[in-house]
């Protein structure tokens, strides 16, 4: 069964404080690997996709990289406006998404 | 972002009664889709539809009935729900819905409480 972990549940961190939360997938068959940002009471908004191992892609603070296994999402010197769930998904492609429980970001100033 | 439009944001509706979500995507998508997200859950694709023909189900019970007339239009029938129905509602849409994985481009909501 195609299944997306992401780790931890919850982050916080002091503004500034660099870290990376993680997305673990088990799929067939990768036919993209998907980053979003959600705020509270809002939809999801995209942020990456990847679709190859070894691809990385950059948005102001935030850096996102795949491996044949996991994808990771760097955050360097957060600001308090990062805080946010974010959200990981695969596709099979067919439209269909798979998604991750989210991590949830709380950056303090 | 006003790509993809939902309305209404916030429904409150009794066990009994009938309404519809409705979405409209002005990207000049091909395929639409609806997702639930329930507190604690991931979320969850309900419907997909390529092209105005539905071509996903995901064992979604038939008191949520969808309707596409065209592409850039969604909608999500809802009748004698179950207070574990309360969600909140994502319309979302991206260019099509076969081949690599396309990007998928989400609304803001529906939030729906069924009282």
């Amino acid at each position: 069964e195609d299944q997306v972990t992401q780790s931890p549940e919850a982050l916080r961190l002091q503004e500034g404080e660099s870290s990376s939360l993680n997305c673990s997938y088990t799929v067939s068959g990768l036919r993209g690997l998907f980053w979003y940002r959600q705020d509270p009471g809002k939809g999801p908004e995209f942020l990456f996709t990847l679709y190859s191992a070894g691809e990385e892609k950059e948005k102001e603070r935030l850096k996102a990289t795949l491996t044949k296994k996991e994808s990771f999402l760097h955050i360097t010197a957060p600001k308090p406006e990062d805080s946010a769930t974010y959200l990981c998904a695969t596709s099979e492609g067919g439209g269909k998404l798979i998604f991750g429980q989210g991590t949830t970001l709380q950056v303090k100033p | 972002e006003t790509g993809v439009t939902q309305t209404p944001r916030h429904l409150v509706m009794g066990m009994t009664n009938k309404k519809s979500l409705k979405c409209e995507q002005h990207l000049g998508h091909n395929a639409m889709y609806w997702y639930k997200q329930s507190a604690k859950k991931p979320l969850e694709l309900m419907f997909v539809y390529n092209f105005k023909e539905q071509t996903e189900n995901n064992s979604v019970p038939s008191r949520f009935s969808p309707e596409c007339p065209n592409s850039s239009h969604l909608f999500l029938h809802l009748h004698t729900l179950q207070p574990e129905d309360s969600a909140l509602y994502l319309c979302a849409s991206s260019s099509g819905a076969r081949g690599p994985g396309n990007t998928i481009y989400f609304g803001e909501g529906s939030w729906l409480t069924v009282v």
